[in-house]
């Protein structure tokens, strides 16, 4: 069936790169999506890309996309303290459901 | 504001118990999915419906678990006798189609069966 998984924690300084990655197994993904959560609140969709792009880039967002190894990372620049939150990585299937990885936390330290 | 609301945002009950969830966007949308997000998880799909037909249902909507779309906006989710494993954070999206695959969340109803 269909998966997705992502690494459970990343930490960085404020003003450096974060780097999310993220491993899918629907080769006839349509979309993939990043959504961010913070505590206690619902999920904000951050960006997505179509599966014949290979990268997107939104602000401080890019998001690249490798078909063949099924790799997607989201690159957020110059990180702040308002970006910690967990990020998922989700496709989206044939029916136009979505699938989610168990969500990557992101920590930004001063 | 995803342009979707929930209530009630959190709900207590006794186990066995029957609980009833609303979700309504604020516009009108083909598609309405509910999904379920337990501790340290990513969100699970459960069902959607286009307009008021509910199209498909995941493995883990149980008999105890019923969800309509009467008039195909706003979106009922009811839990029958309900169960510790029943406490998570239940999620609506809508879906934005045409012209971009955009799902969005509304807060969600957070459910803690004791």
């Amino acid at each position: 069936g269909e998966d997705v998984e992502q690494s459970l924690f990343l930490s960085v300084r404020e003003g450096d790169s974060s780097v999310i990655n993220c491993t899918y197994t629907d080769s006839s993904s349509t979309y993939l999506y990043w959504y961010k959560q913070e505590p206690g609140a619902g999920l904000q969709l951050l960006t997505y890309i179509f599966s014949n792009m290979d990268m997107k880039q939104d602000q401080r967002l890019t998001v690249l996309l490798n078909k063949k190894d099924k790799h997607l990372s989201l690159r957020i620049a110059d990180t702040q303290t308002g970006d910690s939150a967990i990020y998922f990585c989700a496709e989206m299937d044939s029916s136009y459901k979505l699938i989610f990885g168990s969500g990557t936390r992101l920590l930004v330290r001063p | 504001d995803t342009g979707v609301s929930q209530d009630p945002r959190h709900k207590i009950t006794k186990r066995g118990q029957n609980v009833t969830f609303r979700c309504d966007p604020i516009s009108e949308h083909n598609r309405l999915y509910w999904y379920r997000q337990t501790l340290g998880q990513g969100p699970e799909f459960l069902t959607y419906f286009q307009n008021e037909a509910q199209l498909e249902k995941s493995r883990l909507l149980s008999d105890r678990f019923s969800a309509e779309r009467p008039k195909g906006s706003f979106s009922t989710l009811e839990i029958q006798r309900t169960e510790q494993g029943d406490s998570a954070m239940y999620l609506c999206a809508i879906w934005e189609g045409a012209d971009k695959d955009e799902q969005y969340f509304g807060p969600g109803t957070r459910l803690t069966v004791t």
